[in-house]
C-alpha cells in the first residue's frame, strides 16, 4: 500500500537500538487505541492496542504508553530490527460506541543495518 | 483463517468506466470498513456497515461511490463513472470488536 502524505515523518534508526513512535490524538473522549504496522504493498497489521484506563501496555518487544493529560501516545519498539521498518499508524476510537477508527497520518520507520 | 480477502488486487481502467471492488471479511466478524490510502490524503474510511447494514458513509467522496453488503460474507464498492483522481488503493476491514483486520488491498488506477 502506498504512504501517507506528502510530510510523512521519518525516524531512522540503527539497528539493535530502541525506537520511539509518537503520535497526537484529537479527541478526549476516545476510550480505545491501536497501533498499526504498514509495509510496502500490504495492508496495515495490528501491533497493540491499550484501553483508555491503562497508561500502559506491554507486548513481545513493543510497548505502548498513554498519556491522556497531554492527549499523547506513543509506540515503544525494543532492539530495531531491519523487518520492523514500515509505516507506523496510531488510530483511535472516538468514544461513541461505534468500532469506528480514526487514523493518524503515520511515521516512517528506517531500520539502518 | 485466511483473513480479509480482496479482489482483484490490482484494476487498471479508462475515465467513465465502472469499477467494481470486492471483499470477503473475516468469518465471524460483524463489522465490515472500506478505506482509501493515497499519498496525499493518507488512510480515509468511507463507509463501514454493522450486521450488514450501512452506519456511516459519511466518508463517501460522492454519489459516484456507492457500497452495499448484501449478506455478512460479501461486500462491495463501487465506482461509476471512475475518475483519474479515484486513483488510490483501497482498503476492506472486517472486526468483531475494537481490532479491525485489513486485506491486502486493491490498487485502483483511472487513466
Amino acid at each position: 500500500g502506498e504512504s501517507v502524505g506528502l510530510h510523512l515523518p521519518t525516524l531512522s534508526v540503527q539497528e539493535g537500538d530502541n525506537s520511539i513512535i509518537n503520535c497526537a490524538y484529537s479527541n478526549s473522549a476516545s476510550d480505545y487505541f491501536i497501533w498499526y504496522k504498514q509495509e510496502s504493498g500490504k495492508g496495515p497489521q495490528f501491533i497493540i492496542d491499550i484501553r483508555s484506563n491503562m497508561d500502559k501496555r506491554q507486548g513481545q518487544r513493543v510497548t505502548v504508553l498513554l498519556n491522556k493529560t497531554v492527549k499523547h501516545l506513543s509506540l515503544q519498539i525494543a532492539a530495531t530490527q531491519p523487518g520492523d521498518s514500515a509505516v507506523y499508524f496510531c488510530a483511535e476510537n472516538m468514544g461513541d460506541s461505534s468500532y469506528k477508527l480514526i487514523f493518524g497520518s503515520g511515521t516512517r520507520l528506517l531500520v539502518r543495518p | 483463517d485466511a483473513g480479509v480477502i480482496q479482489s482483484p488486487r490490482h484494476e487498471v481502467t479508462e475515465m467513465g468506466q465502472e469499477v467494481t471492488l470486492r471483499c470477503k471479511p473475516i468469518s465471524g466478524h460483524n463489522s465490515l470498513f472500506w478505506y482509501r490510502q493515497t499519498m496525499m490524503r493518507g488512510l480515509e474510511l468511507l463507509i463501514y456497515f454493522n450486521n450488514n447494514v450501512p452506519i456511516d458513509d459519511s466518508g463517501m467522496p460522492e454519489d459516484r461511490f456507492s457500497a452495499k453488503m448484501p449478506n455478512a460474507s460479501f461486500s462491495t464498492l463501487k465506482i461509476q463513472p471512475s475518475e483519474p483522481r479515484d486513483s488510490a488503493v483501497y482498503f476492506c476491514a472486517s472486526s468483531r470488536y475494537n481490532e479491525q483486520f485489513f486485506g491486502p488491498g486493491t490498487r485502483l488506477t483511472v487513466l
